[in-house]
């Protein structure tokens, strides 16, 4: 079964300092694998995905991830946290040749918190 | 602008109302989505249709009734609602199956019932 986790509801960074959000995932196949934001009372909006290549995937307003198969993780980082960046955010995944369960299943959210 | 727009944004009805929500997108997806995000909670997945069948019905209360009429457009008809029903509804929509592309959501719906 596919499941995703976020172990930390909330994360938080000072303004300027590098940020990490954490996701751990679990498919019986080749993973995809998303981050989404949401900023308060709007809906999640696509950030970057793995699908294949390079573990390092780069995504919209200077975040990236790094996919880890060993790890079997997708941890979302910034080099430097802007307060503009406190929003929730999303992990998902599915497996690649989805069948029954086509679905992206998403974690629980993680809050980040950048203080000015 | 994300492709999927949701009406309306605000919504606040009492609990002997009848309403509906709208869902529609134009990115030639073909499977659509209804999420109820409650404060402090996960997102709990409500419906599923691909195609405009209903594949999925993750065991939601009957005052809650989907319609998916074609594969542009997703209702949510609402009936003697609780307040405990009170949240955040997302429309979202993806190719069937989801691809590299994943979900694109909608705004939102913040639904309160008084």
């Amino acid at each position: 079964a596919q499941s995703v986790a976020q172990p930390e509801d909330q994360v938080n960074v000072a303004e300027g300092n590098p940020l990490t959000v954490k996701c751990t995932y679990s498919v019986s196949g080749n993973p995809y694998l998303f981050w989404y934001v949401q900023y308060p009372n709007r809906g999640l909006q696509f950030l970057l995905k793995y699908i294949t290549g390079d573990n390092l995937v780069k995504g919209s307003y200077g975040f990236e991830a790094e996919f880890n198969k060993s790890q079997t993780s997708f941890h979302l980082k910034k080099p430097s946290a802007l307060v503009s960046d406190s929003a929730l955010y999303f992990c998902a995944v599915r497996d690649a040749y989805g069948g029954a369960t086509n679905k992206l299943i998403f974690g629980t959210g993680t809050l980040l918190a950048v203080q000015p | 602008e994300t492709g999927v727009t949701q009406t309306p944004r605000h919504l606040v009805m009492g609990m002997t109302n009848k309403k509906s929500l709208k869902c529609e997108q134009h990115l030639g997806h073909n499977a659509m989505y209804w999420y109820k995000q409650s404060a402090k909670k996960p997102l709990e997945l409500m419906f599923v249709y691909n195609f405009k069948e209903q594949t999925e019905n993750n065991s939601v209360p009957s005052r809650f009734s989907p319609e998916c009429p074609n594969s542009s457009h997703l209702f949510l008809h609402l009936h003697t609602l609780q307040p405990e029903d009170s949240a955040l509804y997302l429309c979202a929509s993806s190719q069937d199956p989801p691809g590299h592309y994943g979900y694109t959501f909608g705004s939102g719906t913040r639904l309160t019932v008084v």
